[in-house]
Formats: C-alpha cells, sequence, structure tokens
C-alpha cells in the first residue's frame, strides 16, 4: 500500500520560500504509471490543485503560482519536493501531497499546516 | 479553468437516508468527473473516478451518475462514518479545479 508523508516547516515569513517533501513509501516515484501532485487546502476549506511532476521530471504549475512554484524529484529518497517563493499570508493553507493516476488523486499524504506569518 | 459548482453547500441528514450532492461546471467535461471525501482532521479520500465507477474498497452504497453538465453523487443509506464533506473534481483539462464542497452532517 502506497503512503506518502509530507514534512517542513510549519511557520513561514512573508517573502520567504516555503519548502516541502512528501516522502513515497511503498511504491516507486520513478513509476511511468503515475504524476506527483501537490494540493493545497485553505482555511476556508477550498481546494487548489498547484501542480504535478512526472517519473521523467516534466512539470505542470498552475498559471497563477507560474514563477514562484518549482517541484522536484529526488528518485535516490523516493521523494519529491515543492519550493514556493515570496509566501504571502494568501498561501497560509493545508498542503497535500497527492499521487495522481488519471488526473485524478488515488493517494493523499495526511498534509501539513504552513502558515505565513511574521 | 473550469468553474466548479456543487449543491448543496451543506446538507442536515439521518442515519439510514438517501442523499444526492450535484456537481456543475461551467462547460462540458463528458464524464471526467471524480468525487472525495474529507472527514474532519483527514486528507480527501477518492470515492468515485469517471462520473460513476467506485474506487476500490468504497461501499456500494456510494454511486455516480451523470446528466449534461450535472453529476450526482447518492449516497443510499447513509452511515454515521458519511459524515463529513464531499467535493467533485474535474480531470478534464488543466488546470483541474475542485468544487468548493458540501457538508453533511448529522440532523
Amino acid at each position: 500500500q502506497v503512503q506518502l508523508q509530507e514534512s517542513g516547516p510549519g511557520l513561514v515569513k512573508p517573502s520567504q520560500t516555503l519548502s516541502l517533501t512528501c516522502t513515497v513509501s511503498g511504491g516507486s516515484i520513478s513509476s511511468d504509471t503515475y504524476y506527483w501532485s501537490w494540493i493545497r487546502q485553505y482555511p476556508g476549506k477550498g481546494l487548489e490543485w498547484i501542480g504535478c511532476i512526472s517519473y521523467s521530471g516534466t512539470t505542470y504549475y498552475i498559471p497563477s503560482l507560474k514563477g514562484r512554484v518549482t517541484m522536484s524529484l529526488d528518485t535516490s529518497k523516493n521523494q519529491f519536493s515543492l519550493r514556493l517563493s515570496s509566501v504571502t499570508a494568501a498561501d497560509t493553507a493545508v498542503y497535500y501531497c497527492a499521487r495522481s493516476f488519471n488526473d485524478l488523486f488515488d493517494r493523499w499524504g495526511q498534509g501539513t499546516l504552513v502558515t505565513v506569518s511574521s | 479553468d473550469i468553474q466548479m459548482t456543487q449543491s448543496p453547500s451543506s446538507l442536515s441528514a439521518s442515519v439510514g437516508d438517501r442523499v444526492t450532492i450535484t456537481c456543475r461546471t461551467s462547460q462540458s467535461i463528458t464524464s471526467y468527473l471524480n468525487w472525495y471525501q474529507q472527514r474532519p482532521g483527514k486528507a480527501p479520500k477518492l470515492l468515485i473516478y469517471a462520473a460513476s465507477s467506485l474506487q476500490s474498497g468504497v461501499p456500494a452504497r456510494f454511486s455516480g451518475s451523470i446528466s449534461g453538465t450535472d453529476v450526482t453523487l447518492t449516497i443510499s443509506g447513509l452511515q454515521p462514518e458519511d459524515f463529513a464533506t464531499y467535493f467533485c473534481q474535474q480531470s478534464y483539462s488543466t488546470p483541474f479545479t475542485f468544487g468548493p464542497g458540501t457538508k453533511v452532517d448529522i440532523k
């Protein structure tokens, strides 16, 4: 059973960079069947897909975050990562990593709350 | 971007009730619509994909259907563990988007 687990700081100062890592166990991120996604959930409960990365490193980012977001893979550690620069309070959310299969999300991490505050 | 709406935004129901939630999209997405359940403090869980296919391990009381741009999630015989928030998600085109959610609570 594939499991995903997010890790990273829970508090980030405004204008700094948010960095999160998702560790995948029970399966390889090098599989060509899946993409690996980041999704965030705002305090008001709305969900926003941030983007995804494939086993080969191909990425897709939502247009509203382009220029601020970077995703990467570390196949040696079976991890993928999210970096979001120049954060503001509007980036405060629970961040989930998820496995994408046929453009749906069939496995999710437990989520990690990231608060942007000085 | 494809816009998603859900109705109702919340509902109160009793154990054993039949519950219907509707998701509407701003354009036709054929059957590229998925449903998720989120219990408090937990991550969303995939229930139904491609509008009407039940994800492995999901009870058969959950079902989905599509009619034009309206996609419906039905819970036949609500159980205590079904009190949660339900989200739809379109996988027709990027960026993939979610509905605002429907909260099902106990009457």
